[in-house]
């Protein structure tokens, strides 16, 4: 089945500095994939996705990139604030639902 | 428009009780699915339904049990506690037929004693 690594486990930033979360998935069939920002005693949100005939996506200070054939994807967010204080998962599905997670990155943004 | 509500909030067992989680969606999904997140780690899928009567076991089923008999409904059931089980305890829904997000409840956190 799909394994879904991600990197770092911690992550700290200052504010202002851009904050590289990554993950590598094993199952070549897997075609999406999201990411989702959890913050303390919520659930999980999606923040943004990507899917797989697409090399990278933007949204405002959010992107996100995905190599198929080294089949890695990753988040980039400029600017960081400290609201974007938060743990992040990475997942990957084969069929739009059935979605494995990440281990998750906590990011720390210093004031 | 609630989303997905989740009940209770926390809840503590002692070993060997059963209890019912709770989780109820409004936004007509026809996906269900039920995670646990433990210290740490990722989201680990436990059971999932893509249907009214349809349920089938994610990647940690043992020691739970689902059911699904309404579109809105998906109650996750633990009949004989253990410390193992205790976790946060994620309910989620999702569109079918599309690559879409899917939608988390809050979040029940549950502990075993």
């Amino acid at each position: 089945g799909e394994n879904v690594e991600q990197h770092p486990s911690t992550l700290s930033v200052q504010e202002g500095d851009s904050a590289v979360i990554k993950c590598t998935y094993s199952d070549s069939a897997s075609n999406y994939f999201p990411w989702y920002k959890q913050e303390l005693g919520k659930g999980p949100q999606l923040i943004i996705d990507i899917r797989s005939n697409v090399g990278e996506k933007k949204d405002q200070r959010i992107a996100v990139t995905l190599n198929k054939t080294a089949k890695h994807f990753s988040l980039h967010i400029t600017e960081t604030q400290p609201e974007d204080s938060a743990v992040y998962f990475c997942a990957a599905s084969s069929n739009g639902q059935n979605f494995v997670f990440g281990p998750g990155t906590r990011l720390s943004v210093l004031p | 428009n609630a989303g997905v509500t989740q009940t209770p909030k926390f809840r503590i067992l002692k070993i060997g009780q059963s209890m019912t989680l709770q989780c109820t969606q409004d936004m007509n999904h026809n996906y269900m699915y039920w995670y646990r997140q433990d210290p740490g780690m990722g989201l680990k899928l436990i059971y999932y339904s893509v249907g009214a009567g349809i349920t089938d076991k994610g990647e940690v089923p043992n020691g739970y049990n689902v059911s699904r008999s309404t579109t809105e409904d998906f109650p996750l059931r633990l009949e004989l506690a253990a410390p193992s089980q205790t976790s946060v305890y994620f309910c989620a829904s999702g569109q079918s037929g599309t690559e879409g997000e899917a939608f988390f409840g809050q979040g029940t956190r549950l502990t075993v004693v």
